[in-house]
Formats: C-alpha cells, structure tokens, sequence
C-alpha cells in the first residue's frame, strides 16, 4: 500500500531557530500533499495544500511566510516553520492523496512530527 | 465554510460493551466521508464511505452513511482495551480545479476500561 515517510518524528528547537520537516511518499508519486497542525486533544486542522511543481495554497490565518512548503518532487514534500516561538509547538502531519483503482482518492498519512519549541 | 461535528466528545465504557460514535456534516460537493482512528501517532484508516445505507463492517467496527441526513455512525461491538483512542471523522469534498480536501470534526475521545 501507499506509504509516507515523515522525518523527524519528534525535534526540539529554540525560539527564533527554523526547522524543516520533510514527508516522502515511498512507492507512489504524490501529487498533493496536505499538511495538519494539531494541538493537544484536538482535531487536525488543514494548514495548507501543495501540488508538484506549484505554490501551495494556505488555509484562511495561516502565514505564508512562516510555514514555507515545497513540493518540488513527486515525492517529497517539505514544510519549514521559520522563526520557531513556542506557540509553533505542535504536532503537524502530512497527507498525501493517492488515486485509487476505482475511482476517487485514499489518503494516506506521514507518522507525524512533534515539534517542541523552546 | 466545511463542517464536521461529532458526537459526544468523550466516551468511557467497560470492556464488552457497544459504543456508536456520530458525525454529521455540511458541506458543499461532497465526495466521501471517512473514519480513522487514532491513537499516539497518525490517524490510522478505517473507513471510507461515499454511498448512502450501505454498511460497510471490519472486525467488530462498523460504519454507515446517511446522506439524507448528513450524518454516519461508527459502530464498535465488544469493545476492547486496545480500542481506546481517538476516533476521527473527516469528509471529502471537491474544491476548485478538480482538486479535493478533508475536513476533520473534533474527535472522539474512547476509554475502554477493563
């Protein structure tokens, strides 16, 4: 089956530092991928969208500048939270969309990264 | 905008008993709507559903849709320790350029206690 590799799976870093998560998709081309932040004991909430090969498309109240998502290949996806505060602490996910035989798409998810800002 | 609302929020049951997880949902072109479950990590792929009253079962997990009345139901029968997690629900729909997203309820919180 389709399967991402998200890394790291946890990183701790300090305030004003950047830090790259990168989420590969293993034996399929992922050509959207979807990335979620989650907070403790709640849901995910979608932050942006990236297509191989074009700019990602953000969610209403997510900065542009401080989350920059690549998507350069077919199967690597990479979000950069620059300027790290400890409000960036969190647990952020990729997803990407796979096409399925039938018809329509599955969703498969990276294992997540916990990112503790210090 | 996209909503997804489950129900109740949280759950603690005994090792044995049923449980029925809800969602209802309004959205616009809707595609599917799927369950997963969630435990430490990423949210682990139960179901997908995109046809209304069909039952869809795995194990002693079952799932139906109601288009009729925008909502599903996660069913879980003898439940087990090992089945304490979050349950999330997500749904499908078609956005501008042939493109799609999900968009997630809150979770649903199970304990099972032994």
């Amino acid at each position: 089956g389709a399967v991402v590799s998200q890394h790291p799976s946890w990183v701790i870093c300090k305030s004003g530092t950047s830090v790259k998560i990168e989420c590969r998709s293993l034996d399929f081309q992922a050509t959207t991928m979807f990335w979620y932040r989650q907070f403790p004991k709640q849901s995910l909430m979608l932050m942006a969208t990236s297509n191989e090969g074009s700019k990602a498309t953000y969610e209403q109240g997510v900065e542009k500048d401080k989350f920059l998502i690549n998507h350069a290949s077919l199967t690597l996806s990479t979000l950069t939270v620059t300027s790290a505060h400890p409000e960036d602490s969190s647990f952020y996910i990729c997803s990407a969309r796979v096409g399925r035989r039938w018809g329509g798409y599955g969703y498969t998810f990276g294992s997540g990264t916990r990112l503790t800002v210090v | 905008e996209d909503k997804v609302v489950q129900s109740p929020l949280s759950l603690v049951v005994h090792e044995g008993d049923t449980v029925t997880l809800n969602c209802s949902y309004e959205v616009t072109n809707f595609r599917s709507l799927l369950w997963y479950k969630q435990e430490k990590k990423a949210p682990t792929f139960l179901f997908m559903l995109t046809s209304s009253g069909i039952e869809k079962k795995s194990g002693r997990l079952s799932s139906i849709l109601d288009k009729k009345e925008l909502s599903s139901i996660l069913n879980i029968t003898a439940t087990q320790t090992g089945d304490s997690a979050i349950y999330l629900c997500a749904v499908e729909a078609e956005v501008a350029g042939a493109n799609s997203k999900l968009t997630f309820g809150k979770g649903i919180t199970l304990s099972v206690r032994p």
